[in-house]
């Protein structure tokens, strides 16, 4: 199957500061990227829709000009959370789609752990 | 709406016996399709099973199956032969034509030995 990667897996920053979270498909080119946002005990939120060259699709509720996204290239996706603060910790997680036959795959990376002190 | 409920907060099987875990959803679209991930502790979301909308046939992989009752809007999960590797969260879904992902509250499964 198609691989993502996520870096880093782990991350602990001081509340104010900025961090970045990559997402890369290794193994085929993705147009498409999603990041998802999981709290403990509970499911995936979609926060947005990062389509290559073009500005990313925010979900309700979601701040754009705090969670920054950038997908510069067909493999690569960024996720900046800006002048972090301890409620943005969580669990980060992307996935990627990828064609296949006549529809669209969606793989996911391993996720990042956010912790804002 | 366009939601996904999973009624089930936590499930629990013994070890070579079968277990179903529900899963219902609502949507507008006429495009669309259902899936089961499962979670295990490493947070790795793994695709257990896919199932398009338009297809009547019950999708099956190993396992797994599926109950799809279209009319009612419902998408169980069978699983059969429990295995101990079984054990995790599992999300039922839902997809649309522009590859975004809806996803249930989540089954929490217990395989007992």
């Amino acid at each position: 199957g198609a691989v993502v990667s996520q870096h880093p897996s782990r991350v602990i920053c001081k509340s104010g500061t900025s961090v970045k979270i990559e997402c890369r498909s290794l193994d085929f080119q993705a147009t498409t990227m999603f990041w998802y946002r999981q709290f403990p005990k509970q499911s995936l939120m979609l926060m947005a829709t990062s389509n290559e060259g073009s500005k990313a699709t925010y979900e309700q509720g979601v701040e754009k000009d705090k969670f920054l996204i950038n997908h510069a290239s067909l493999t690569l996706s960024t996720l900046t959370v800006t002048s972090a603060h301890p409620e943005d910790s969580s669990f980060y997680i992307c996935s990627a789609l990828k064609p296949r036959d006549s529809y669209y795959e969606q793989y996911f990376g391993p996720g990042t752990r956010l912790t804002v002190t | 709406a366009q939601t996904v409920t999973q009624s089930q907060p936590e499930m629990s099987v013994q070890e070579a016996e079968t277990v179903t875990l529900s899963c219902t959803y609502d949507t507008s679209e006429s495009d669309y399709y259902l899936f089961w991930y499962k979670q295990p502790p490493s947070r790795q979301m793994i695709l257990v099973i896919r199932q398009e909308a338009y297809k009547q046939q019950n999708a099956t992989e190993n396992r797994f199956s599926v109950n799809f009752q279209k009319a009612a809007k419902s998408f169980s999960l069978k699983i059969s032969d429990s295995q101990l590797g079984d054990a995790a969260m599992y999300f039922c879904g839902r997809g649309g034509s522009q590859g975004n992902l809806i996803f249930g509250k989540g089954t929490k499964l217990s395989v007992k030995p």
